[in-house]
């Protein structure tokens, strides 16, 4: 079965430092992987998605993340933290289900972003 | 475009009462997906719905149910409610459930439902 597992429910960075949030993923199969920020009171959004084209990953508001087969990992990196980064960081792998895509992803618990002045 | 609309956004309902969420996908998303959000356990799995059928299933009892109408418009109901339903409902609607490649999935606002 498929899992993930993002290491550190709570990070702490001061503005304009480097932002690392932790994700690792257990899948028997290629692995279509996700980020999803969510702020208070919303929805999710995404952020980048990996879909095995390219190992590293660039998204939206200055996020990346790359991918590595041999350490099952998916950490998500932002070089300067801003204030209006601070949400909650969602990592998630799709559950492909066979040879065709599905609306069912394994999320991990969350981490907590805060960005200090 | 508009997005995912869910509503009502908020409510409130007693142990043992119902409750019906609403869901409207993007237009032309065919496929429609029910997530339970609680601090507990995180983002769950409840059902995927696709073309009127459900595809995917969560683990959850089966006073959870939903459908999907021809217009991909979905709700999800809750039967005898339970202090532990208390959470966020998310609905989450995409394109290209059943074809090659990612399936993203456009998350609605949530319906944040509170069971006392």
């Amino acid at each position: 079965a498929q899992s993930v597992t993002q290491l550190g429910s709570h990070v702490s960075v001061s503005e304009g430092a480097l932002v690392l949030l932790r994700c690792n993923y257990s899948s028997s199969v290629p692995p279509y992987l996700f980020w999803y920020v969510q702020y208070p009171n919303q929805g999710l959004q995404l952020l980048l998605k990996y879909t095995s084209a390219a190992t590293l990953v660039k998204g939206i508001n200055g996020f990346e993340a790359e991918f590595k087969k041999s350490e099952t990992s998916f950490h998500l990196t932002k070089p300067s933290a801003h204030m209006s980064d601070a949400a909650e960081y969602f990592c998630a792998v799709s559950d492909t289900g066979g040879s065709s895509n599905t609306g069912k992803l394994i999320f991990g618990q969350g981490t907590t972003l805060q960005v200090k002045p | 475009k508009a997005g995912v609309t869910q509503t009502p956004r908020y409510l409130i309902k007693t142990r043992g009462q119902q409750v019906t969420l609403s869901c409207s996908p993007i237009s032309g998303h065919r496929s429609v997906s029910w997530y339970q959000q609680t601090p507990g356990q995180g983002l769950q799995f409840l059902f995927e719905y696709f073309s009127e059928t459900q595809r995917n299933k969560g683990n959850f009892p089966g006073r959870f149910s939903g459908r999907q109408f021809s217009n991909s418009r979905s709700e999800m109901n809750v039967s005898t409610l339970e202090l532990g339903d208390s959470a966020l409902y998310l609905c989450a609607s995409s394109f290209n459930a059943g074809r090659t490649g990612a399936n993203v999935l456009t998350f609605g606002a949530g319906s944040r439902l509170t069971v006392l």
